[in-house]
């Protein structure tokens, strides 16, 4: 299994602001990704986060609205640009461990609320 | 669009087993079935998963139809701690290849 920490837990930001959310996994992964979990709704993928290369976007998604980064095997950004009410989610971090199990592991969540 | 099926909400008496039903009729014969809970505020955990034969862990087991159409996850003795929303997700079993959640059922347990 692995550990994940998401930076912030929770914000509350006024429209036309961004917000960079930090992942943070305690041991080596293979895979990254980033979910968002809009009020009462299912989680929708927004991306996959390579290392050391431009992230792969869902159907949706945008990188000018979504940059991600991911310098290295344990950690990754994503950032919500100019944002407005309706990025009102929980984003969530989550990531495939190096192994054999393929196993999918998420962290905490980022709860944002933008007024 | 989600490949699953799944009732929509259920409930169930604390002690009692859940039985948590999906179909997947459409599944391809390397997917695998996962099975991921959220309880409220909580990121997605990891239950169990099966290709065709029956599994159990500590948590729950899981029956696949011989025809992997379809499969139950089954909670032996729910607790309110069980109450989640479940999802059963098919996936192939490889580096790269991300969950794609559908909507899940919300198992409400009461006392």
């Amino acid at each position: 299994s692995a550990v994940i920490s998401q930076k912030p837990s929770r914000d509350i930001c006024q429209r036309g602001t961004s917000l960079t959310i930090q992942c943070q996994v305690d041991s080596q992964v293979t895979m990254m990704f980033w979910y968002r979990q809009q009020p009462g709704q299912s989680l929708t993928l927004i991306a996959t986060a390579n290392q050391g290369s431009e992230a792969t976007y869902e159907s949706g998604f945008v990188i000018d609205k979504f940059p991600i980064s991911r310098p290295n095997l344990t950690f990754s950004t994503l950032t919500v640009s100019n944002m407005s009410p309706e990025d009102s989610s929980i984003y969530l971090c989550s990531v495939i461990p190096a192994g054999p199990s393929y196993e999918q592991y998420f962290g905490p969540g980022t709860r944002l609320t933008v007024t | 669009d989600a490949k699953t099926t799944q009732p929509t909400s259920m409930d169930c008496a604390e002690g009692r087993a859940a039985n948590l039903p999906c179909n997947h009729s459409t599944i391809s014969g390397n997917e695998y079935v996962y099975w991921y809970r959220q309880i409220h505020s909580q990121g997605p955990q990891y239950i169990i998963h099966g290709l065709k034969n029956n599994e159990t862990n500590e948590m729950a087991s899981l029956i696949i139809t011989e025809d992997r159409k379809s499969s139950t996850l089954i909670l032996p003795h729910a607790t309110l701690r069980d109450t989640a929303v479940y999802y059963c997700i098919v996936r192939v079993r490889q580096a790269g290849t991300a969950l794609i959640f559908g909507k899940g059922t919300t198992l409400s347990v009461s006392s």
